[in-house]
């Protein structure tokens, strides 16, 4: 496609169920990002995959979050027995290579927990 | 952290003036983006500009650097309503940039 693509663009969930977010980057990027942005804040970090290498999953909060990338493409988030605090918009972003500091992010899921 | 802060947090102006908003990071870099965001959805890469270079134009957009301060600032000139957003600075020294909170800018027609 031509630019990122993020699903579903807004997910309403009760506390306690498990979630999956997708990012379909852009085709050829090898960077793919997953950050979290909560209302009126910058965004935070969570995950970074590069090509086959193995992802950086620094900015993860905790054990409910986990990422995969599969076949070097579409990645999903999942977030196990969500809390309210997890309600936030998460934004995917990608990169190539050779231009590596010049993201091209995704409209974004907007996750609620109620 | 290489965290980008920008300021001020909110900045309302009336059509036609310029606004400016300024970027202050911690440590050294390789560059500083500067993104737009609308309505809290992505983010659009506006302007890159590397630790080399003190100042850039695109369009309507000035941006410049002094990597003695540690310091940026976006000078969007004669600005539109459509320039309503959140702008974010990005500053880049690994592979993952690290954005601030933003300025929110409000253009008033």
């Amino acid at each position: 496609g031509a630019g990122v693509s993020q699903s579903p663009s807004n997910k309403v969930t009760e506390k306690g169920k498990d979630v999956e977010l997708r990012c379909d980057p852009i085709s050829g990027h090898t960077a793919l990002y997953w950050y979290r942005q909560s209302l009126g804040q910058g965004l935070e970090f969570l995950i970074y995959f590069q090509g086959n290498s193995a992802p950086d999953k620094s900015g993860l909060p905790s054990d409910r979050f986990s990422a995969e990338r599969t076949g070097g493409s579409v990645s999903t988030l999942t977030i196990q027995r969500t809390q309210q605090e997890d309600s936030a918009v998460y934004l995917c972003a990608s990169s190539s290579r050779a231009r590596v500091d010049e993201q091209f992010f995704g409209p974004g899921t907007r996750l609620t927990v109620l | 952290s290489q965290q980008g802060e920008e300021d001020p947090q909110a900045l309302s102006i009336q059509e036609g003036e310029n606004a400016t908003m300024n970027c202050s990071y911690k440590t050294s870099i390789n560059n500083l983006q500067w993104y737009r965001q609308n309505s809290g959805r992505g983010l659009v890469h506006l302007i890159l500009i590397r630790s080399n270079e003190r100042e850039k134009h695109s369009g309507r957009l000035r941006v410049t650097l002094d990597t003695s301060k540690k310091s940026s600032s976006l000078l969007i000139t004669a600005s539109r309503a459509a320039d309503t957003a959140s702008y974010f600075c990005a500053a880049g020294g690994s592979y993952i940039p690290t954005f601030g909170r933003g300025t929110s800018l409000i253009v008033h027609p």
